[in-house]
């Protein structure tokens, strides 16, 4: 399985500033998927981030507001930019190279004021 | 599109056994997830159903129907530590993308 850090694990921001999630996997990986968990809620898919193309956005989410780079095969970043209450919310990062497993990182929880 | 429900709570006694399902809609699935998360952690990988019927690993197993839509997790000799929410969630066909139902939280009572 792969081991799955994430950086900040935590952060309060203000409102209309960026935050940055970096995402960092100890093997090659080739797909590596963004999740946003709302408070009491399940896991609800950003984009799928595959290194040397343009990361691949779900219904909702847009690449304005969420920015994704995937420099490598071993590590990503997320931004959530101008961000608002709503952004509140604890960002995994996660992947699967077989189609019978999917890993997660320990999360990214985010508190806008 | 897909759509997972789960009921949202459940409750039960330390020893017992529990079934948690899971009924899906969707036009295709490479196969169904059961991931367990604790409050304030990341989910945890549970199984992975591809073809029909029961797969038991140790107190847990998971039991899928194509035909039906439907999924469950059972837990037996249920513990105090797996109170917890249990998360059903589709694999995608011809993909890697995963969606997952609202969970369902699981209290385990004394």
């Amino acid at each position: 399985s792969a081991v799955i850090s994430q950086k900040p694990s935590r952060d309060i921001c203000q409102r209309g500033t960026s935050l940055t999630i970096q995402c960092q996997v100890d093997s090659q990986v080739t797909m590596m998927f963004w999740y946003r968990q709302q408070p009491g809620q399940s896991l609800t898919l950003i984009a799928t981030a595959n290194q040397g193309s343009e990361a691949t956005y779900e219904s909702g989410f847009v690449i304005d507001k969420f920015p994704i780079s995937r420099p490598n095969l071993t590590f990503s970043t997320l931004t959530v930019s101008n961000m608002s209450p709503e952004d509140s919310s604890i960002y995994l990062c996660s992947v699967g190279e077989t189609y019978n497993e999917q890993f997660f990182g320990p999360g990214t929880r985010l508190t806008v004021l | 599109g897909q759509n997972i429900d789960q009921p949202t709570e459940m409750t039960a006694t330390e020893g017992a056994i529990v079934q948690i399902n899971c009924t899906y809609q969707t036009s295709g699935f490479n196969g169904l997830f059961w991931y367990q998360q604790h409050a304030g952690e990341a989910p945890t990988f549970l199984s992975y159903n591809v073809l029909d019927g029961l797969e038991e690993k140790g107190r847990f197993s998971s039991f899928l129907s194509r035909s039906k839509g439907y999924s469950y997790l059972l837990l037996k000799e249920l513990q105090m530590k797996d109170s917890a929410s249990y998360l059903c969630a589709l694999r995608g066909a011809g993909g890697f993308k995963t969606i997952f139902g609202a969970g369902t939280r699981l209290f385990v009572k004394a």
